[in-house]
């Protein structure tokens, strides 16, 4: 099955600066791959996500770039502020099945005022 | 409110005890899955339900037993649990289980087993 590897597990950066959180994945065959934010006691929302037909996609201020060759996509955030805070998961979805989404461990990101 | 409703919120029980949660979704999705949250690990996929039937059991104790009437409703019936099944346990809907279609989380039970 399909394996999320996602890092840093925690990343702290200070407000204004970028954030990027990395993830890799094992099945070639997987072709969606979504980012959700998870505020302390909140549930998981979707706030991007990319197909494999596509290399880049951008909304505002965050973008999710994927390297189907190299079988690893990125988060990026610009202009980071207070309320980006949270923890963001990536995931993986195996193109076609009955499978659900492989979740990847998760990134804490503090932005530092 | 997203359109995924979970119940209860909190759920404490002892080893010996039978319990359900419940999840509705008011979206019209297909498609409905369980997820299981605890600290430090990721969230790890338990069932699939695609138009009420059941795709995947990705190798959960059958402790855990699921039930889905319709497409608007899944349950989980836990009994004889240990205090390791202690996690948040998230209900998620999409559209279908094809990809591409992204998840609607509802807020989860926090389940703490004594």
């Amino acid at each position: 099955g399909e394996n999320v590897e996602q890092h840093p597990s925690t990343l702290s950066v200070q407000e204004g600066d970028s954030a990027v959180i990395k993830c890799t994945y094992s099945d070639s065959a997987s072709n969606y791959f979504p980012w959700y934010k998870q505020e302390l006691g909140k549930r998981p929302q979707l706030i991007i996500d990319i197909r494999s037909n596509v290399g880049e996609k951008k909304d505002q201020r965050i973008a999710v770039t994927l390297n189907k060759t190299a079988k690893h996509f990125s988060l990026h955030i610009t202009e980071t502020q207070p309320e980006d805070s949270a923890v963001y998961f990536c995931a993986a979805h195996s193109g076609g099945g009955a499978d659900g989404l492989t979740f990847g461990k998760g990134t804490h990101l503090i932005i530092q005022p | 409110e997203t359109g995924v409703t979970q119940t209860p919120r909190h759920l404490v029980m002892g080893m010996t005890n039978k319990k359900s949660l419940k999840c509705e979704q008011h979206l019209g999705h297909n498609a409905m899955y369980w997820y299981k949250q605890s600290a430090k690990k990721p969230l790890e996929l338990m069932f699939v339900y695609n138009f009420k039937e059941q795709t995947e059991n990705n190798s959960v104790p059958s402790r855990f037993s699921p039930e889905c009437p319709n497409s608007s409703h899944l349950f989980l019936h836990l009994h004889t649990l240990q205090p390791e099944d202690s996690a948040l346990y998230l209900c998620a809907s999409s559209q279908g289980v094809e990809w591409g279609y992204g998840y609607t989380f509802g807020s989860g039970t926090r389940l703490t087993v004594v």
